[in-house]
């Protein structure tokens, strides 16, 4: 069985300031790793993903993410956010392609002007 | 792109009752559909996954009975919560994947059950 920390249930920023959220996991056996963002009244999209391969992932809208396996951690970067960028941002894991997802609670990006 | 979509967004039932959520792949084949429920302020709980032309499997701690989930072609899963009752009120969420994708889920918007 696996699970998924998001110690960051909302993490308040000023525009174009960098942002980190981050994410924790924890499994017995290798796994899949992504991060999904919610826009109010809409589902779930794909920010990024890590398979296999480069432990630096970039994915859409100028987000990125690193994977540490000594730290179990898969945290979530922008440089520099923007208003747009205002969500809900969910770590999930899987252990295999055929796998449902385990997610995180999620953290809610706010941005401030 | 891909796109996945439910109906209805939005249902009222009453105790009692039995209320069908659709779940569509409208741009692909998915030969698998996922199903999840989350609660406010939590994280989505994996509830079954719906294989084409299969019975589902269900994770452990969800009545099979009371969520009953059918995969009958290949572009709709449906998910009926039979004989519904107020703690079932929650936002069920299904997801559908491609044939050889690379382990990525497409979402759906979500429907938002309330039962009273």
């Amino acid at each position: 069985a696996q699970s998924v920390t998001q110690l960051d249930s909302q993490v308040p920023v000023f525009e174009e300031a960098p942002v980190e959220l981050r994410c924790n996991y924890s499994s017995s056996v290798s796994v899949y790793l992504f991060w999904y963002v919610q826009y109010p009244n809409q589902g779930l999209q794909l920010l990024l993903k890590y398979l296999s391969g480069s432990t630096l992932v970039k994915g859409i809208n100028g987000f990125e993410a690193e994977f540490n396996k000594s730290q179990t951690s898969f945290h979530l970067r922008k440089p520099s956010v923007h208003i747009s960028d205002t969500a809900e941002y969910f770590c999930a894991v899987s252990a295999g392609g055929a796998d449902g997802l385990t997610f995180g609670k999620g953290t809610h990006l706010i941005i401030q002007p | 792109g891909a796109v996945v979509s439910q109906h209805p967004s939005w249902v009222i039932c009453k105790s009692g009752t039995s209320v069908k959520i659709e779940c569509r792949s409208l741009d692909f084949q998915a030969t698998t559909m996922f199903w999840y429920r989350q609660f406010p302020k939590q994280s989505l709980m994996l509830m079954a996954t719906s294989n084409e032309g299969s019975k589902a499997t269900y994770e452990q701690g969800v009545e099979k009975d009371k969520f009953l989930i059918n995969h009958a072609s290949l572009t709709l899963s449906t998910l009926t919560v039979t004989s519904a009752h107020p703690e079932d009120s929650s936002f069920y969420i299904c997801s559908a994947r491609r044939p050889r994708s690379s382990y990525e889920q497409y979402f759906g918007p979500g429907t938002r059950l309330t039962v009273t």
